[in-house]
């Protein structure tokens, strides 16, 4: 069965600090891959998706991942954190035992940024 | 917000009762899927429903339940309930290549406790 790895439980970070979160899938074949936030108190929601093409991919409020195949990794980064993007973040993969129809999800990075 | 909406939010049973939860999807969407994020973990799927039949099971036992109906609401069902099924249950829906494109659009769960 495939799995996903986030290497960050916890990160606390500073106000203007450069974010960098670690994710590894572990399935060798085609795969898309997400990132999904989870604000305090609010519904999980779609940061940013990669299908095919450019391996560097940009979603909204200034975040970017860059897909590494020969790595397996899919990170995510953010040249300079808010205190607004305090939330948890989760690594999604799908394809593989369930296909396309499920989400195989990392056990997510809480961010806390500090003003 | 997503338009996909949950009930219970919260709720608590007994070791051996029974829970039934439920969703409704956001307009348009036909699919929906289940997921279980237990404390500190990323969401698991559980099964998927797409006109009204499972469409996809992830590693649940069969005390693990659904219903899709006419409107593309949809109920999970656990049975004889344990202390590990303790956990925030998701419902997400999509449109059906939404489960190729990972597009889900979560609702914000209804956390069960088992005693």
């Amino acid at each position: 069965a495939q799995s996903v790895s986030q290497h960050n439980h916890h990160v606390i970070l500073s106000e203007a600090a450069s974010l960098e979160l670690g994710c590894n899938y572990s399935y060798g074949g085609t795969v898309n891959l997400f990132w999904y936030v989870q604000y305090p108190g609010q519904h999980l929601q779609l940061l940013l998706k990669y299908f095919s093409g450019d391996p560097l991919v940009k979603g909204i409020k200034g975040f970017e991942a860059e897909f590494i195949k020969s790595k397996f990794s899919f990170n995510l980064r953010k040249p300079s954190v808010q205190w607004s993007d305090t939330a948890e973040y989760f690594c999604a993969v799908n394809g593989g035992d369930t296909g396309r129809r499920a989400l195989t999800f990392g056990s997510g990075t809480r961010l806390q940024v500090q003003p | 917000e997503t338009g996909v909406t949950q009930s219970p939010t919260h709720l608590i049973k007994t070791r051996g009762q029974q829970v039934t939860l439920r969703c409704s999807s956001q307009s348009g969407h036909n699919t929906v899927s289940w997921y279980q994020q237990a404390l500190g973990q990323g969401p698991q799927f559980i099964f998927q429903y797409y006109r009204e039949e499972e469409n996809g099971r992830g590693n649940f036992p069969p005390r693990f339940s659904g219903l899709q109906f006419p409107n593309y609401s949809s109920e999970l069902n656990v049975n004889a309930l344990e202390l590990d099924d303790s956990a925030l249950y998701l419902c997400a829906s999509s449109l059906p290549s939404g489960g190729a494109t990972g597009e889900l659009f979560f609702g914000e769960g209804s956390r069960l406790t088992v005693l």
